[in-house]
């Protein structure tokens, strides 16, 4: 079974920073990997979706990248802002049938 | 429309009612999904429905029970529930197994 690490559980900087997250999975035969972001007491949004023959996505100032030979998963956090202060879940897929979690990596952009 | 809907969004129930959870989708994905989420922890797998029929049911309690009438609509009727049953239920859709997961804002339920 896919199982998702998350590091770090928890980070706090300052506004405008720039950061990573990152999170590594088991199975190297992924087929896609996604991220998710979850307010307190809310559900998931998407944030980004990787499929197995890309490397990288892009959504605005988020960026997550795929690396399938090392089993990481890394999303890029441009010029923070308090807004983006959340939990942020990866999920990487379970040989084709649905999404396992990762625990998630707390986030504070403190202003 | 990218919009799963989940009613109701909190739910308070005693040990011997039965209620049931809804979700509903219009993006004509054919994969739905219950996770169950505790405080602080990531979602967990419950059931999922591929094209309307049961693939996977991760070992779930039978006090929990799917249910999808058709391809918009995906239930969870609970029966006889015990307090560590108390969680956040997220219903999740996608076109198929893998693709794009889109998730409703969950049904905060209380057991008491």
């Amino acid at each position: 079974k896919q199982e998702v690490t998350q590091i770090p559980a928890a980070l706090s900087v300052p506004e405008g920073e720039n950061l990573v997250l990152n999170c590594s999975f088991t199975d190297s035969a992924i087929y896609n990997l996604q991220w998710f972001r979850q307010d307190p007491g809310k559900g998931l949004t998407s944030l980004l979706l990787i499929q197995s023959s890309q490397r990288e996505q892009t959504s605005g100032r988020l960026n997550a990248s795929l690396d399938k030979s090392s089993g990481r998963s890394t999303l890029y956090i441009a010029a923070s802002q308090p807004g983006d202060s959340a939990t942020y879940l990866c999920a990487g897929d379970n040989y084709g049938q649905n999404f396992v979690f990762g625990p998630g990596t707390r986030l504070s952009v403190l202003p | 429309d990218t919009e799963v809907t989940q009613t109701p969004k909190h739910l308070v129930m005693g040990m011997t009612n039965k209620k049931s959870l809804k979700c509903e989708q219009h993006m004509g994905h054919r994969a739905m999904y219950w996770y169950k989420q505790k405080a602080k922890k990531p979602p967990e797998l419950m059931f999922v429905y591929s094209y309307e029929k049961l693939s996977i049911n991760e070992s779930v309690p039978s006090r929990f029970s799917p249910e999808c009438p058709n391809s918009s609509l995906l239930n969870l009727h609970l029966h006889a529930l015990q307090p560590e049953d108390s969680a956040l239920y997220l219903c999740a859709s996608s076109q198929f197994g893998t693709d794009e997961a889109f998730f409703g804002q969950g049904t905060r339920l209380t057991v008491v």
